[in-house]
């Protein structure tokens, strides 16, 4: 059973246009997340995370929205761009925990 | 900037090899992880170390196993390869502050590895 799910394997954008990316989570004791993103051969590099003190993070063009009653969280990036065009991971723990991390949803953002 | 170096890009092996996955960081971080990554499953955990000849099995040890023997390098073993180890092999380091182990982990390019 998937403790973090991205239930969207995929999503299509057009340049400028805001993204949304989602992540859903079942385990209460979650409380720190990571967004990472992935470009074809290469590895994993960090975005911006959030921990459950917080409702919202912001870094530049990307902000991360937590919302722990319905345990879900989602990434905007505003305004997308073409560059953007990657595999986004969401990440979860608690403490003490190693990170769980989900599917992946992968994003094209459209010139 | 931490740097995460992985010793292959991309490796074919043949069914029954014993396969060894080179990691090493510059970082001196105290944790490092081995990760696989598969279309729909995201990246799942193999094993992970918290310091020197120290080793923790992640989700899905079987059919690996690692050796820390220096704080920089952490080395997956895949004892005999099969086809269902066919996968992207990531490698991960983070600081270890001692504050729990949900930190940033910064990751290697990954290996691909192709098992006939």
């Amino acid at each position: 059973d998937q403790q973090v799910k991205q239930n969207s394997p995929s999503l299509s954008v057009q340049e400028g246009r805001i993204s949304i990316l989602n992540c859903d989570y079942t385990n209460s004791m979650f409380d720190y997340f990571l967004w990472y993103k992935k470009y074809p051969a290469e590895g994993p590099t960090f975005l911006i995370s959030i921990s459950s003190i917080k409702d919202k993070n912001e870094d530049g063009r990307f902000t991360v929205f937590l919302n722990k009653s319905a345990k879900h969280l989602s990434l905007h990036i505003v305004p997308s761009q073409p560059g953007d065009s990657a595999v986004y991971f969401c990440a979860a723990s608690g403490y003490g925990q190693n990170f769980v991390f989900g599917p992946g949803t992968r994003l094209s953002v459209l010139p | 900037d931490v740097k995460v170096t992985q010793s292959s890009r991309y490796l074919v092996k043949r069914t029954g090899e014993k396969v060894f996955l080179e990691c090493v960081q510059d970082m001196d971080h105290e944790n490092m992880f081995w990760y696989r990554q598969d279309p729909g499953l995201g990246l799942r955990l193999i094993y992970f170390s918290y310091d020197v000849k120290m080793k923790e099995k992640g989700d899905i040890p079987e059919g690996y196993s690692v050796s820390r023997e220096k704080k920089e390098r952490f080395s997956l073993i895949l004892e005999s390869a099969s086809t269902n180890q066919t996968s992207m092999y990531l490698c991960a380091s983070s600081r270890g502050t001692g504050q729990g182990i949900g930190e940033t982990q910064y990751f290697g390019p990954g290996t691909r590895l192709l098992v006939l």
